[in-house]
């Protein structure tokens, strides 16, 4: 399974862009990155996924590099209640299924 | 919520017991997971499901089996409960199309004593 990478802090000022990375070198071709948030005690929450090109919905954008090797995760104007964990993921392909596999993520501060 | 409902949502049970967790979904999905989570570990994978009957292995899945013999439910069983088992568990569901989103019920906090 590939494995993902992730800062395990991150501050952000409110109103301000909150950009998250995330590293995943041994991404395969066929794999998506997936991004889900945590927030308290609540299951995780789905922001946004994409395979080679840049992403973008009502929640956030997902920049994935050429070499598809790294992402970032952007909260254009971060508030207080985008405080919580971030998790990337890259999504392994089996059975015609497949596993979802999360790293530690990136707990994120929004701070006023 | 795509129709995810775990139950119970707590549960405090004594070492040695057995202790079954039920993830039940609305919606037909074809994929089902449960997950742990404790303090600095994340959320690790304990069990998935690509259908009835077809299950399989996760990262933890020590001390854990499951169950599905109809498609809407999930069943977790720790067979005899250790302290080290005490954690929040998650169920996830994923539609058959590969690229969609997970969705995760609303947790179930167990303690073993």
């Amino acid at each position: 399974d590939a494995k993902t990478t992730q800062p395990t802090s991150m501050d952000c000022a409110e109103g301000r862009a909150a950009n998250l990375p995330c590293n995943h070198s041994t991404i395969s071709g066929n794999e998506y990155v997936y991004w889900y948030r945590q927030i308290h005690s609540q299951g995780p929450q789905y922001i946004i996924h994409g395979l080679k090109n840049n992403e973008t919905n009502e929640m956030a954008s997902l920049i994935i590099t050429e070499d598809r090797k790294s992402s970032t995760l952007i909260l254009p104007h971060a508030t207080l209640r985008d405080t919580a964990v971030y998790y990337c993921i890259v999504r392994v392909v089996e059975n015609q299924g497949g596993k979802l596999i999360f790293g530690q993520g990136t707990e994120l501060s929004v701070k006023p | 919520d795509a129709g995810i409902t775990q139950s119970p949502r707590h549960k405090v049970t004594e070492t040695g017991t057995p202790v079954t967790l039920r993830c039940h979904q609305t919606e037909n999905h074809r994929y089902m997971y449960w997950y742990r989570q404790d303090p600095g570990h994340g959320l690790r994978l304990i069990h998935y499901s690509y259908g009835v009957k077809d299950t399989d292995k996760g990262e933890v899945s020590d001390g854990y089996s499951v169950s599905r013999s109809k498609t809407e439910d999930f069943l977790l069983t720790l067979e005899s409960a250790t302290s080290s088992q005490t954690s929040v568990y998650f169920c996830a569901i994923i539609s058959s199309t590969m690229n969609t989103e997970a969705f995760f019920g609303q947790g179930t906090r167990l303690t073993v004593v």
